[in-house]
């Protein structure tokens, strides 16, 4: 059962529009949402996070919405630029076994079209 | 720079055959883990560890073994009895407890069999 759902697998974007990223999970008991972008053959890099105590964290072009009864987050950037063309992971974060966890969504791959 | 170094990048292994993946970090981070990323999946938690000579199995421990003798270091084996190894493994760092702390990740370690 996945606890955290990223349910577009892909997203086309102009260059210089919204890109907005979306992500739902199942847990109530996730502390922390961290969104993490990816390219191919590299490791996750962490772009931003958000506490579930906030609806709201902003850095720069990013900034990460937290709607906690809906269980809903999304990642908006704006304005979007080719070098955000990469994948997208959603990640929610709870206290397990005396160490935080994180439990991935399946990634959204967001292409900016030039 | 501090970070953290997998190797190789690429990795091929027979049937049968047990490999050993590398994973050291200069980051001074307590805990370490291990995920596996197939495509169009999030990652999965293999195994983790929070302190030298201590670890924990993840989501999907089946058939892979870890240790830990240093707190740079921490090698995962494939061993013959995981079944469907061909993956992309990363391998992550976190230096504090808090929940919103990113993990930092190395640029993985494809994994085929040939």
């Amino acid at each position: 059962d996945q606890q955290v759902k990223q349910n577009s697998p892909s997203l086309s974007v102009q260059e210089g529009r919204i890109s907005i990223l979306n992500c739902d999970y199942t847990n109530s008991m996730f502390d922390y949402f961290l969104w993490y972008k990816k390219y191919p053959a590299e490791g996750p890099t962490f772009l931003i996070s958000i506490s579930s105590i906030k609806d709201k964290n902003e850095d720069g072009r990013f900034t990460v919405f937290l709607n906690k009864s809906a269980k809903h987050l999304s990642l908006h950037i704006v304005p979007s630029q080719p070098g955000d063309s990469a994948v997208y992971f959603c990640a929610a974060s709870a206290l397990g076994a005396g160490s935080y966890q994180l439990t991935f969504g399946k990634g959204t791959k967001l292409s900016v079209i030039p | 720079d501090g970070g953290i170094t997998q190797s190789p990048k690429y990795l091929f292994r027979k049937e049968g055959q047990n490999v050993t993946l590398s994973c050291e970090q200069n980051l001074n981070h307590d805990a370490m883990y291990w995920y596996r990323q197939d495509p169009g999946q999030g990652l999965r938690l293999i195994y983790y560890s929070q302190i030298v000579n201590d670890f924990q199995k993840g989501d999907i421990a089946e058939g892979y073994s870890v240790s830990r003798e240093k707190k740079e270091s921490f090698p995962l084996t494939v061993t013959s009895a995981q079944k469907n190894p061909t993956a992309f493994y990363l391998c992550a760092s976190i230096s504090g407890g808090a929940g919103d702390q990113p993990q930092h990740f190395g640029d993985g370690t494809r994994l085929s069999i040939l």
